[in-house]
């Protein structure tokens, strides 16, 4: 049980395009996800927490026009990077807390974005 | 705002050997604590988490780790490392309930076969 998927795994653009990247709980109810961005050799830096139903909330530095965050339903979360740049070019991934569950994350498999 | 600290960016050992990552964390109130690992290729999974009561937690693959509130240090132990166990390991904290994880660095360890 408790399974998140990421889709797609991988994706390349060209500079200014638009990328939207899902986040799917399988089995289970997630009324909070987080999004997570991993440059090479780094660790993991929470981007956004992402609560069904309302607007996300940023950490510092992020952008939020430039990373839109969609939460629609309890299974589903959106990560959308507009006119995406070269350094946005990094490994995405998403972790989705079960509804009623105060402590486990559930992580996504990543998605790498490469943004030529 | 809290952080954490995994001062062991790369560790090599022989098969067998015994392992010991250490994890220090910065924060003065209750936390919860937690390990993942990142096998080549795939994601994030975890290996073991404290939430309150025995100190000592015992996780997945053979792994455990202690809790020392006073050194605010979570370290990760196996006493007999495999091969398999080559990946990136994670330190994480967790400072109110159901929120957000702040990570460590991660260690990079490679298993000689």
């Amino acid at each position: 049980g408790a399974v998140v998927s990421q889709h797609p795994s991988r994706v390349i653009c060209k500079s200014g395009t638009s990328v939207k990247i899902e986040c799917r709980s399988l089995d289970f109810q997630a009324t909070t996800m987080f999004w997570y961005r991993q440059f090479p050799k780094q660790s993991l830096m929470l981007m956004a927490t992402s609560n069904e139903g309302s607007k996300a909330t940023y950490e510092q530095g992020v952008e939020k026009d430039k990373f839109l965050i969609n939460h629609a339903s309890l299974t589903l979360s959106t990560l959308t990077v507009t006119s995406a740049h070269p350094e946005d070019s990094s490994f995405y991934i998403c972790s989705a807390r079960e509804s009623g569950s105060t402590y486990e994350q559930y992580f996504g498999p990543g998605t790498r974005l490469t943004v030529t | 705002a809290q952080s954490v600290s995994q001062h062991n960016h790369h560790v090599i050992l022989s098969e067998a050997a015994s392992l010991e990552l250490g994890c220090n964390y910065s924060y003065g109130g209750t936390v919860n604590l937690f390990w993942y690992v990142q096998y080549p290729g795939q994601h994030l999974q975890l290996l073991l988490k404290y939430f309150s009561g025995d100190p000592l937690v015992k996780g997945i693959k053979g792994f455990e780790a202690e809790f020392i509130k006073s050194k605010f240090s979570f370290n990760l132990r196996k006493p007999s490392v495999q091969w398999s166990d080559t990946a990136e390991y994670f330190c994480a904290v967790q400072v109110n309930a159901g929120n957000m994880l702040t990570f460590g660095g991660g260690t990079r360890l490679m298993v000689k076969p």
